[in-house]
C-alpha cells in the first residue's frame, strides 16, 4: 500500500541543522519530493530526487535516501528563522503524489 | 511563473449549503488536483483530472466533486456542506504526468 510517515514537530536553534525524515513503504516510486509551507501560503517545491540516486545537494539542502529502508531525509544547514514552516515529503508512484502529514519545523533565535 | 490562483483565501458556509472552490491555472496545465489539508493528515487528494471534462476520484471523494469544463479551471463542489469538512483545500496543476506539481495558496473554509 502506499503510506508516507513524518514525525509531526522539530524544533531546532537558530545556525544549527535540522534534519527532517519520512518512511515510505511502496518500493515502486519514481521520484520523492520534498515541498515547503509557510503560514497561510500553499506548498513550494524545495526539491527533489530521483529514486536510483542516494543524494542530493542544493546549496543549504541536502537530500539523503535509503532506498533498502525506504527512508527519506533533508537536512538544512544553518537553519534560519525564516526556514520555520511545515515540510512536505512525498513520493510520485504512476501519475499521483502521496504526502506524508507534513513536519512542523519550529526555528528558534 | 505560472500561476495556480484559488478565488478565495477564506470562506464560512452553513451546514447543507451547496459551495463551490474555484481554482484556474493560466499556463495551459493537462493536469489539475483538489487536496484537502488536516492538521496531523498532511494533504489528501480528492479529486483530479488529467484532461478537459475528465476527472477521476482519489482517496477521500465521499461528499465532493468536480468540473472541468475548460482546461484552466478546476473547481470542487460540496454539494451539501458538513461541518467535518471544515479545512484547508489546496489546488494543484501540472504540465504533465513528468512535471512538478505548482499549488494554489489554499482557501480555508469553516462550515458551521
Amino acid at each position: 500500500g502506499e503510506d508516507v510517515e513524518q514525525s509531526l514537530f522539530l524544533s531546532v536553534r537558530e545556525g544549527d541543522s535540522s534534519v527532517i525524515n519520512c518512511t515510505y513503504t511502496d518500493s515502486s516510486s519514481t521520484y520523492l519530493y520534498w515541498y515547503k509551507q509557510e503560514p497561510g501560503a500553499g506548498l513550494q517545491l524545495l526539491t527533489y530526487i530521483f529514486s536510483n540516486m542516494d543524494m542530493k545537494q542544493d546549496q543549504r539542502l541536502t537530500v539523503l535516501l535509503n532506498k533498502k529502508d525506504k527512508h527519506l531525509s533533508l537536512r538544512i544547514a544553518d537553519t534560519q528563522t525564516g526556514d520555520s514552516a511545515i515540510y512536505f515529503c512525498a513520493e510520485k508512484i504512476g501519475g499521483k503524489l502521496i504526502f506524508g502529514q507534513g513536519t512542523e519545523l519550529s526555528v528558534k533565535p | 511563473d505560472v500561476k495556480v490562483t484559488q478565488s478565495s483565501r477564506y470562506l464560512v458556509k452553513r451546514t447543507g449549503e451547496k459551495v463551490f472552490l474555484e481554482c484556474v491555472q493560466d499556463m495551459d496545465h493537462e493536469n489539475m488536483f483538489w487536496y484537502r489539508q488536516d492538521p496531523g493528515l498532511g494533504l489528501r487528494l480528492i479529486y483530479f483530472s488529467y484532461d478537459v471534462k475528465m476527472k477521476e476520484k482519489g482517496d477521500i471523494p465521499e461528499g465532493y466533486s468536480v468540473s472541468r469544463e475548460k482546461k484552466e479551471r478546476f473547481s470542487l463542489i460540496l454539494e451539501s456542506a458538513s461541518t467535518n469538512q471544515t479545512s484547508m483545500y489546496l489546488c494543484a496543476s501540472r504540465l504533465g504526468t513528468n512535471y512538478g506539481y505548482t499549488f494554489g495558496s489554499g482557501t480555508r473554509l469553516t462550515v458551521v
